[in-house]
């Protein structure tokens, strides 16, 4: 059973860096597959951040790539997000995932909250 | 990279039918045959539905159904039924100048 748990903290200060980190278990990340982070502010709909594949090959939304970071830890078996400066905008719900190449999300972590404000 | 456009809310009464619509463009929907829908109920996170643009994933009813014309993507839900309610998102891959995802703006689908 594949399970993914995001964790990091729940506040961030305005100009700050988001550090999030999704546990992967029952799968190794470092196998196959591409690993995702997808973010939901408050009411609003789904956004997609960017992926990672297992090779650590890295691809991300325009509109945030130039403050995105993603990395692999195959160590912990692990994947992780850094977003920089960030603003009372980059409040919301952040979920970690996975995709086969047919590329639907088949796993998603519970998601966690994370506020942005002073 | 702009969102799959769906109407903001559709709604059946229990039994009937309901369809909703997800509009790209030939870069992502008309392009590749890589098409999902998902279902989030509030406090949760989304569950696929549909995949690869008519697929089901193991224990999803036959209910849910998908289709695709052109650049436009189909979910119906036959015989609503009250756990359907919901919202339902769309998403596509974009092909590897835009991948690999774009997001459907979402519907809500309430069961009268």
């Amino acid at each position: 059973q594949v399970q993914l748990q995001e964790s990091g903290p729940g506040l961030v200060k305005p100009s700050e860096t988001l550090s999030l980190t999704c546990a992967v278990s029952g799968y190794s990340v470092s196998s196959d597959y591409y690993w995702g982070w997808i973010r939901q502010p408050p009411g609003r709909g789904l956004e997609w951040i960017g992926s990672i594949y297992h090779s650590g090959i890295t691809n991300y939304n325009a509109s945030l790539r130039s403050r995105v970071t993603m990395s692999l830890d195959t160590s912990k078996n692990q994947f992780s997000l850094s977003l920089v400066s960030v603003t009372a905008a980059d409040t919301a719900v952040y979920y970690c995932a996975r995709l086969p190449y047919t590329y639907e999300i088949d796993y998603w972590g519970q998601g966690t909250l994370v506020t942005v404000s002073s | 990279q702009s969102a799959l456009t769906q109407p903001p809310s559709a709604s059946g009464s229990p039994g009937q039918s309901v369809t909703i619509s997800c509009t790209g463009t030939s870069s992502d929907v008309g392009g590749y045959n890589y098409v999902a829908w998902y279902q989030q109920h509030p406090g949760k996170a989304p569950k696929v539905m549909i995949y690869e643009v008519s697929k089901r994933p193991s224990g999803v009813p036959d209910r849910f159904s998908g289709s695709k014309s052109g650049n436009t993507a189909s979910l119906t839900v036959s015989g609503l039924q009250a756990e359907d309610e919901a919202d339902y998102y769309c998403s596509s891959y974009g092909g590897s100048n835009n991948f690999p995802y774009v997001f459907g703006t979402g519907t809500k689908v309430t069961v009268l």
